[in-house]
């Protein structure tokens, strides 16, 4: 089936440090998969961080970068600097443009960034 | 300003009784979705709207409905509510049924005793 994993939380990291999320996915019934990562800071809404919908290409935000490698059928969240603000849970997502436009959510990563 | 809203935030409900979760969106978007979150379980897809119309459901029961009165509204009645239902309902929209974008309200915790 259509599927996401991701990094088993929490991941502590301390400030300044890098980070890396991992996050595979399984698309049997989707043709062109979107990958995307949402993140959801404390006591707010789930937000879209980044997307990308061609594979090869990388996409960015907020100093995240995410490659979507259909060889290796990943999408891994990466940062190279971390600041105590990036401490959120991020969610790594399958989806397709089509009609019923579903997306698939792995079960998150709860970082948490050490001052 | 928020720009999907969903109310109420928090909602505790007895088994057997009937709900309705409320969701509007304010950002002129055509297509609308439910998703559901349980403890230590991945958010799931529930339904998709287009235009107000029904596009897809990954629901089995029928005791979850969706209700678009307008073309901004998708609210969810939920019927014979019982312990498993407890979850984060989140509503979301997009531009259209096509858009890679979806955006999400804060959702709607609910809690069935």
């Amino acid at each position: 089936g259509d599927s996401v994993t991701q990094t088993e939380g929490p991941v502590t990291v301390s400030e300044s440090e890098s980070l890396i999320i991992n996050c595979t996915y399984s698309a049997t019934s989707i043709a062109y998969p979107n990958l995307f990562w949402y993140v959801r800071y404390p006591g707010e809404g789930l937000q879209l961080l980044l997307k990308v919908i061609t594979a090869g290409q990388k996409g960015s935000s907020r100093g995240f970068e995410a490659t979507y490698n259909k060889e290796t059928t990943s999408f891994h969240l990466q940062k190279a600097s971390v600041q105590e603000s990036d401490s959120a849970v991020y969610y790594c997502a399958l989806g397709a443009s089509n009609s019923n436009n579903r997306i698939f959510f792995g079960d998150g990563t709860q970082l948490v960034v050490k001052p | 300003d928020p720009k999907i809203i969903q109310k109420p935030k928090y909602l505790v409900a007895v088994t057997g009784s009937e709900k309705i979760l409320i969701c509007e969106q304010y950002l002129g978007h055509n297509a609308m979705y439910w998703y559901r979150q349980s403890a230590k379980k991945p958010l799931e897809f529930m339904f998709s709207y287009s235009y107000q119309k029904l596009m897809d459901n990954q629901t089995a029961s029928s005791r979850f409905q969706p209700q678009s009165s307008k073309k901004n509204h998708l609210d969810l009645q939920i019927t014979a509510l019982k312990p498993d239902d407890s979850a984060t309902y989140f509503c979301a929209s997009s531009q259209d049924s096509s858009s890679y974008e979806q955006y999400f309200g804060p959702g709607t915790r609910l809690t069935v005793l």
